[in-house]
């Protein structure tokens, strides 16, 4: 049973544009949501994340959306560029437990 | 500092036999936890060892093993491959556990032929 639901599974954004990734979890214990950003040949890298008691959290170009009650959770690229084509990674825990990671969006940003 | 280390970086084994990954962990992160990563799957856990430890394990059969040693390197087994286990096997530290300071190694890639 996949406790983190991702999509969508690739993404293709011209340079400029706003790509958004979604991810939607059950379990209401997880209390830490992040995202990872994992280019070839590399493990993954933690962008950024949030806690659920707020709303929005910017940092950089990066901002993660987070509807406790919808028990949803997105990340926005403003601006992308072709350094950001890389494949993403949604997470939830509940502190001290393992991570459940969503199963990752592939996105490719065109010059 | 050095990162999360992980040795060897491909490796090509065949069916039936056994395989042994290494994780060299950031210096003074005392967790250790493992992941397998396929296409479509995502990250999947596989278990974390702390202080030698084995504190948390996911839902993978007993043909995967791992264990932690005293200067917290710690080593992933897994007997009696299979095709299927063909992945990226990537190990992550932290100084206590998830999820503060999760930092990932470049991963392991293991075929099975």
């Amino acid at each position: 049973q996949q406790q983190v639901k991702q999509s969508p599974q690739s993404l293709i954004v011209q340079k400029g544009g706003i790509p958004i990734i979604n991810c939607a979890y059950e379990n209401t214990a997880f209390d830490y949501f992040p995202w990872y950003q994992q280019f070839p040949g590399k493990g993954p890298a933690l962008l950024i994340a949030i806690r659920p008691d707020v709303s929005e959290k910017k940092e950089g170009r990066f901002t993660i959306s987070f509807n406790k009650s919808a028990k949803q959770f997105s990340l926005h690229i403003m601006d992308s560029q072709p350094g950001d084509s890389a494949t993403y990674f949604c997470a939830a825990t509940n502190t001290g437990n393992q991570f459940y990671f969503g199963t990752g969006t592939s996105l490719t940003v065109i010059p | 500092k050095a990162g999360v280390t992980q040795t060897p970086r491909y490796l090509i084994k065949t069916r039936g036999q056994q395989v042994t990954l290494s994780c060299s962990p950031i210096s003074g992160h005392r967790s250790v936890s493992w992941y397998q990563q396929t296409p479509g799957q995502g990250l999947q856990f596989l278990f974390e060892y702390f202080s030698e430890t084995q504190r948390n394990k996911g839902n993978f059969p007993g043909r995967f093993s791992g264990r932690q040693f005293s200067n917290s390197r710690s080593e992933m087994n897994v007997s009696t491959l299979e095709l299927g286990d063909s992945a990226l096997y990537l190990c992550a530290s932290s100084l206590f556990g998830p999820p503060y300071g999760y930092t990932f190694g470049s991963g392991t890639r293991l075929t099975v032929v």
